[in-house]
């Protein structure tokens, strides 16, 4: 039972290339979600899936778009990486009827120069 | 709208002594949770312990337990017999029940780092 697990673990990007983070849960968990950490500061939430066929906008969403492509993944993705977009971006899941409990990744760390 | 502060950047303590890290919080619900992650050098978060708002008692697993003050609204975590492998960054969050489709938003603060000296 792997958890959540998160790919890649590092990634250097320049300004104006795209990818795509991906993420896969093992918990049978409905819920799940995108967040980036920066320094001083506490997890921010990007986007959102409250289950299979649903996403919807976090607290920063701006520059990233997201697919649910089953119920066990979650991928983000950044069209035209920016250096702002420097962080470390986590993703989580949660079951449907308990949604504030959420269960992380190791974490993708991604610098954009 | 919800806001976490932890007004302690770093703690220190010494192996097996106690410590107790601080979280203060504002929400305007009256139904919430509150909860207590670790993440260490790995960088993995790791959820550590959960209060729901509507229990007066403490939350505690092993040696980790809550001090959890409604009325101050304050959610400090106390470390018994701090190990080394305590050492890490440790986020307090609070979230609103979700109910039905909404999700359980987490709301962090900006974390404590603490160190635990052999």
């Amino acid at each position: 039972n792997a958890g959540v697990t998160q790919t890649p673990k590092f990634q250097v990007l320049k300004t104006g290339q795209s990818m795509t983070l991906q993420c896969a849960q093992d918990m049978n968990h409905n819920s799940m979600y995108w967040y980036r950490q920066d320094p001083g500061m506490g997890l921010r939430l990007i986007y959102y899936s409250a289950s299979e066929g649903t996403t919807d906008k976090g607290e920063v969403p701006n520059g990233y778009n997201v697919s649910r492509l089953n119920k066990r993944e979650f991928s983000l993705r950044l069209e035209s990486a920016a250096p702002s977009q420097t962080s470390v971006y986590f993703c989580a899941s949660s079951e449907l009827w308990n949604q504030e409990t959420q269960y992380f990744g190791p974490g993708t760390r991604l610098l954009v120069l | 709208a919800q806001t976490v502060t932890q007004s302690q950047p770093e703690m220190s303590v010494q192996e097996a002594e106690t410590v107790t890290l601080s979280c203060t919080y504002d929400t305007s619900e009256n139904n919430y949770y509150l909860f207590w992650y670790k993440q260490p050098p790995s960088r993995q978060m790791i959820l550590v312990i959960r209060q729901e708002a509507y229990k007066q008692q403490n939350a505690t697993e092993n040696r980790f337990s809550v001090n959890f003050q409604k009325a101050a609204k304050s959610f400090s975590l106390k470390i018994s017999d701090s190990q080394l492998g305590d050492t890490a960054m440790y986020f307090c969050a609070s979230a609103t029940n979700a109910g039905g489709t909404s999700y359980g938003k987490l709301t962090f603060g900006q974390g404590t780092i603490l160190t635990v000296h052999p």
